[in-house]
């Protein structure tokens, strides 16, 4: 079984804080992927990677950043935590083995941003 | 235009019903199409992937016409445990990144 585990469940921040959310994937999955989901809006692409070190922006990446220093994890940094940033975030891992590709999520973290 | 658009329900139906969810996409170099399922406050998770010549897994059955541009999920006797929210998903050819519909909200009632 594919495993994505994210560091925290829920988390609580102050408006300016640096906050990290960390997800490992235990399937030596090359593709990783951070969302977050609100309501009405569905999921949205933040960033990804297709490799170590590697890195692309999503649909919405201003106030955020990542870092892949090795496969197995794909950190979601918010240099400075704003209000806005209060969501659900998920991580996702996929192999990179053709059209049939699908992604895995983790269980997700709850951020409230004060 | 929306690039996957669902109907976000909610769907009210009693167990043992049969429901079908609709799901159109805008991009025509689409290439693979995937119905997940997501329990509240839970994670998505890969219910099905969709295959041109459609197919069935147990009371789910999947369709695709790529013509229209349009996906569809079938439940059969439906079950409590049903109950969840079901998003559509697609994939650019050559891309690894998906793109989710907002969902689809299913309720199942005894």
């Amino acid at each position: 079984d594919v495993k994505v585990t994210q560091s925290s469940r829920y988390l609580v921040k102050r408006t300016g804080e640096k906050v990290f959310l960390e997800c490992v994937q235990d399937m030596d999955h090359e593709n990783m992927f951070w969302y977050r989901q609100d309501p009405g809006l569905g999921l949205r692409l933040i960033y990804f990677s297709y490799d170590v070190k590697m890195k692309e922006k999503g649909d919405i990446p201003e106030g955020y950043s990542v870092s892949r220093e090795k496969k197995e994890r794909f950190s979601l940094i918010l240099e400075s935590a704003s209000t806005n940033q209060t969501s659900m975030y998920l991580c996702a891992s996929s192999p990179s083995d053709g059209d049939q590709e699908t992604q895995y999520f983790g269980p997700g973290t709850r951020l409230l941003v004060l | 235009r929306k690039e996957v658009e669902q109907d976000p329900g909610p769907f009210n139906v009693p167990e043992g019903a049969t429901v079908a969810f609709n799901c159109t996409y805008s991009n025509s170099a689409s290439q693979s199409f995937f119905w997940y399922r997501q329990d509240c406050r839970k994670e998505p998770k890969l219910l099905m992937s969709v295959y041109s010549s459609g197919n069935e897994d147990g009371r789910f059955t999947a369709q695709l016409n790529r013509a229209s541009q349009y996906i569809s999920l079938l439940i059969r006797d439906s079950k409590l445990s049903d109950s969840a929210t079901y998003l559509c998903v697609v994939r650019l050819s050559g891309y690894s990144t998906l793109t989710f519909g907002k969902g689809t909200m299913l309720l199942v009632s005894p």
